[in-house]
């Protein structure tokens, strides 16, 4: 099966630590994003990478970090910078930057207390 | 900020009834999607009308774009209980920007 999975679904993590999601694509795709989106709003851009090792800062980056090592491999650390951390956090690939069909993960939902 | 703008934020109809979702964006743009999320879930891509297209169909979907109006709509067809969730437009000028979404509620 190709796509893009995201582990784990659900993560509960105490005030003040740093947790990394993960995310990978089999789809032999360039780019990837992740956005983050609170309950009733849309998504909000975190970080996007177009290429091996070269990642953008996108809208709300601040309390966030990304690695992309490897081209089917992207994972986000949320940091205790983050004031508010508690969101679901979606993950995407395209083939390019160039638009077109944004591929998403299933999402995971992280509950920060 | 947020390049798109879905209107209606909620919308509730009968089975079988038609459904339009509308979409404003700000500035130009290479092509505007249509995505669907159910509750809890990913986002799954619906169509893509280009910069240069007025209007395109997939199956029981419609969509206009307006670059003049800089805007957008969706139009479900017929539709069905399936048919439950949100919906948002996504434009791609440099990067890709998401609106807040129509949440359709279609009651059996």
């Amino acid at each position: 099966d190709g796509g893009i999975t995201q582990s784990p679904k659900y993560l509960f993590r105490k005030e003040g630590q740093n947790v990394t999601l993960s995310c990978e694509q089999n789809l032999n795709h360039d780019a990837m994003y992740w956005y983050r989106q609170d309950p009733g709003q849309g998504l909000r851009l975190i970080y996007y990478s177009q290429i091996v090792n070269d990642f953008q800062k996108g809208d709300i980056a601040e309390g966030y970090s990304v690695s992309r090592e490897k081209k089917e491999s992207f994972p986000l650390t949320v940091t205790s910078a983050q004031k508010n951390p508690t969101a679901f956090y979606l993950c995407a690939s395209t083939p390019g930057l160039a638009g077109g069909e944004q591929y998403f993960g299933p999402g995971t939902r992280l509950t920060v207390t | 900020s947020q390049q798109g703008e879905e209107d209606p934020q909620a919308l509730s109809i009968q089975e079988g009834e038609n459904a339009t979702m509308n979409c404003s964006y700000k500035t130009s743009i290479n092509n505007l999607q249509w995505y669907r999320q159910n509750s809890g879930r990913g986002l799954v891509h619906l169509i893509l009308i280009r910069s240069n297209e007025r209007e395109k169909h997939s199956g029981r979907l419609r969509v206009t774009l307006d670059t003049s109006k800089k805007s957008s709509s969706l139009l479900i067809t017929a539709s069905r209980a399936a048919d439950t969730a949100s919906y948002f437009c996504a434009t791609d000028g440099n990067q890709f920007y998401f609106g807040t979404g129509t949440s359709l509620t279609v009651i059996p």
